[in-house]
């Protein structure tokens, strides 16, 4: 099984300055046919079921603000918050989907500062 | 636009059943994959399996093996997910999720979840 980390566990950032979360998976999962990192972040809010942001490790899913944005290739990848909004206090996830069972990190809670 | 729309909550003793049903609308029903995902409470996201389009091929996370089996009606576009002898640390909120597309595995809708209750 593929083994997704995430760090840190938790962070507070003042509104409007930068939120860095990241995401280590114990094996490649970068697609060589394709050059694509099987890899997705969401968001989850407390009494909701998660949100997708990206997908192959950077595409922004269609109606998510342009301050979330993911990068990384391989095993090693970031999700950054541009510019932290109160809305986006949540529990942040990485998954990865190159091969079953597909894993989930254990998450990285943002808090306001 | 694409809804999932889960069964209500559940209490159960433990070694019981559950049966939680997820209906689909808004789309093909028959050309996405499917998954079904767990939470306990106050924990993480954990994966239990996935099912076909058609129906007909079914990958359990290994831990669930032998004690999950995922199911979809194409006739009510209602997908199935039934786990067996439960146990306490079997209580979470339950969501189905349907992938993005054919050969891009990102979970883009989720349904509300149900909870499952296990206790005597």
């Amino acid at each position: 099984d593929i083994v997704m980390t995430q760090s840190p566990d938790s962070l507070a950032v003042s509104l409007g300055e930068r939120a860095t979360i990241n995401c280590k998976s114990s094996q490649s999962v970068l697609y060589s046919s394709s050059n694509r990192s099987h890899l997705a972040w969401y968001q989850q809010k407390p009494g909701q079921p998660p949100k997708l942001l990206t997908y192959w490790a950077s595409t922004r899913e269609s109606g998510v603000p342009d301050r979330f944005s993911g990068s990384g290739s391989g095993t090693d990848f970031t999700l950054t918050i541009s510019s932290l909004q109160a809305e986006d206090v949540a529990v942040y996830y990485c998954q990865q989907y190159y091969s079953s069972p597909r894993t989930f990190g254990p998450g990285t809670k943002v808090d306001i500062k | 636009q694409v809804q999932l729309v889960q069964s209500g909550a559940e209490v159960k003793k433990p070694g019981a059943s559950v049966k939680i049903s997820c209906r689909a609308s808004g789309y093909t029903f028959t050309s996405y994959y499917m998954h079904w995902v767990r939470q306990a409470p106050g924990q993480g996201l954990e994966w239990l399996g996935i099912i076909n389009p058609s129906g007909t091929t079914t990958n359990y996370a290994q831990k669930f093996q032998g004690r999950v089996t995922m199911t979809r009606d194409t006739s009510t576009t209602t997908l199935y997910m039934e786990m067996s002898s439960l146990r306490s640390e079997d209580t979470a909120v339950y969501y189905c999720a349907r992938e993005v597309a054919v050969g891009n595995g990102a979970l883009q809708y989720w349904g509300q979840g149900t909870l499952v209750t296990v206790s005597s």
